[in-house]
């Protein structure tokens, strides 16, 4: 069946500029992460989502970063007012439940902010 | 504060040779932990899980070694093969908490 996927695969912006990631997760799994992994580091924990709702948001940096799950399926990161550090790879994953379960992870979106 | 972490970036490995992949984490509420394996602008693909009731668990030529006195984990692959060369990702969790902890990576270049 089909994996995860990423929308879109580059995206390349300037200071300031306003960027939407989208993810499709597998289908039926209930679980879905965001990721995301500079340059030499592993990936980096940004936020859990249980069906539609945020069950944990934690690792955003900030709040120019935000996430939707309206509606338990496809999610959509939001970031406003991007600076050059949030330049990095945008990974997203899946589960069929939350813990213990293997999480799948999508290609990722390559976010570069000149 | 790096919990999870992965000291060698870098291993080179002969073709049919064992690969020992390490891994060190500072948290002891960890209870699960997992290796992905990843190739250039792919995704990490999960590679093999252990649980801290156990301290060994084999899949094929892959085997994860737990040793939770010492919070240290290992990755062995034998025999290696050259399409094993990709960046491997150890990574950890906690009860009750859902999101995975990773390394910094190991790149591992298995030589033909």
């Amino acid at each position: 069946g089909a994996g995860v996927s990423q929308t879109p695969s580059n995206k390349v912006t300037e200071k300031g500029k306003y960027v939407e990631l989208r993810c499709d997760p597998i289908s039926g799994h209930t679980a879905l992460y965001w990721y995301r992994q500079s340059l030499g580091q592993g990936p980096e924990f940004l936020i859990y989502f249980q069906g539609t709702g945020a069950a944990d948001d934690s690792g955003l940096p900030n709040d120019r970063f935000f996430a939707v799950r309206p509606e338990g399926s496809v999610s959509t990161l939001k970031i406003q007012r991007t600076e050059r550090g949030d330049s990095a790879v945008y990974l997203c994953a899946s589960s069929s439940q939350g813990s213990y379960n293997e999480q799948f992870f999508g290609p990722g979106t390559r976010l570069t902010v000149l | 504060d790096q919990q999870v972490k992965q000291n060698s970036p870098s291993l080179s490995v002969q073709e049919g040779r064992i690969s020992i992949l390490n891994c060190d984490y500072t948290n002891s509420m960890f209870d699960y932990f997992l290796w992905y394996k990843k190739y250039p602008a792919e995704g990490p693909t999960f590679l093999i899980s252990i649980s801290s009731i156990k301290d060994k668990n084999e899949d094929g030529r892959f085997t994860v070694f737990l040793n939770k006195s010492a919070k240290h984990l290992s990755l062995h692959i034998v025999p290696s093969q050259p399409g094993d060369s990709a960046v491997y990702f150890c990574a950890a969790s906690a009860p009750g908490t859902y999101k995975y902890i990773f390394g910094t990576g190991t790149r591992l270049k298995v030589l033909a």
